[in-house]
C-alpha cells in the first residue's frame, strides 16, 4: 500500500482482556518498528523486526507484551491481561535500511484505552 | 544510553516571527538527527534529516557537535506551522531504533 496501515484505530479493552494490534507496513520495507506513546510523551521504542526476525525487543515493558511478524510483512502486537498503564497510542513504522538515510514512515496508530 | 531533550513543552510565537525549537542530545558517538512533525489529527511524519542538509517548508536545522544540539529554525513563522515537533536520533554504527524527545508544541498566533 501507499503508507503504513494500522488497525483498529481505536480499541477499548476491559482490564485483564487480551488485545491484538495489527500493522501493515509499506510493501518492500524490510524493517518494522513498534512504539508506545503515552499522553504528553514522545514515542518510546518497543521492538524491531528485520523481515521476520525480531532483532530487538528491549523496549517491551513486560512479558505481557508480545510481537510477531511471521512472514516478514504484516506484524501483530499482542498485549495480554491489559492493565490501565497500557493505555497509550501504539505506533507502527516501517523503513528501508539504512535507516539513518531514510528515516521511518509511521502509521496513524492505534489508541488503546484500558478501562 | 542516548537521550534527546526538548526543554520546551510549548512555544508560542506570532505569525511572521522567527522560530527556534530547541533540541539537545547526549551521546558520545555521532548520531544521525531528525525532526518529525505531527499536525493536528495527522500521523507523525518526517520533516527533515540532518544527513540531507535540506530545508523543508522553510525549516532548517544545524547539527552543533560541540553543544550537542540540533535546533530547528524558521525565519518567519506561518499559521500552518502550528503542530507538535519531535527531535529524534539514530545511533550510527549500530542499533536501528529512533530515540525521540518529549516534543514541543508550536503555536503560531495571528
Amino acid at each position: 500500500g501507499a503508507g503504513v496501515s494500522q488497525s483498529p484505530r481505536y480499541k477499548v479493552a476491559k482490564r485483564g482482556q487480551d488485545v491484538a494490534l495489527r500493522c501493515d507496513p509499506i510493501s518492500g520495507h524490510v524493517s518494522l518498528f513498534w512504539y508506545q506513546q503515552a499522553l504528553g510523551q514522545g514515542p518510546e521504542f518497543l521492538t524491531y523486526f528485520q523481515n521476520e526476525a525480531q532483532l530487538d525487543k528491549s523496549g517491551l515493558p513486560s512479558d505481557r507484551f508480545f510481537a510477531e511478524r511471521p512472514e516478514g510483512s504484516v506484524s501483530t502486537l499482542k498485549i495480554q491481561r491489559t492493565q490501565q498503564e497500557d493505555s497509550a497510542v501504539y505506533l507502527c513504522a516501517s523503513s528501508l535500511p539504512p535507516h539513518r538515510v531514510h528515516g521511518y514512515t509511521f502509521g496513524s496508530g492505534t489508541r488503546l484505552t484500558v478501562v | 544510553a542516548q537521550r534527546v531533550t526538548q526543554p520546551e513543552k510549548l512555544l508560542s510565537v506570532f505569525k511572521g516571527a522567527p522560530v527556534e525549537l530547541k533540541c539537545n542530545y547526549s551521546y558520545s558517538g555521532s548520531p544521525e538527527l531528525f525532526w518529525y512533525v505531527q499536525y493536528s489529527r495527522q500521523r507523525l511524519q518526517l520533516l527533515l534529516r540532518h544527513i540531507s542538509r535540506e530545508s523543508i517548508k522553510g525549516f532548517t536545522a544545524d547539527l552543533n557537535k560541540g553543544e550537542t544540539s540540533f535546533h530547528l529554525k524558521k525565519p518567519f513563522a506561518q499559521e500552518e506551522d502550528s503542530a507538535m515537533y519531535y527531535c529524534a536520533l539514530i545511533l550510527t554504527g549500530g542499533g536501528n531504533k529512533l530515540t525521540f524527545g518529549t516534543g514541543t508544541q508550536l503555536k503560531v498566533e495571528l
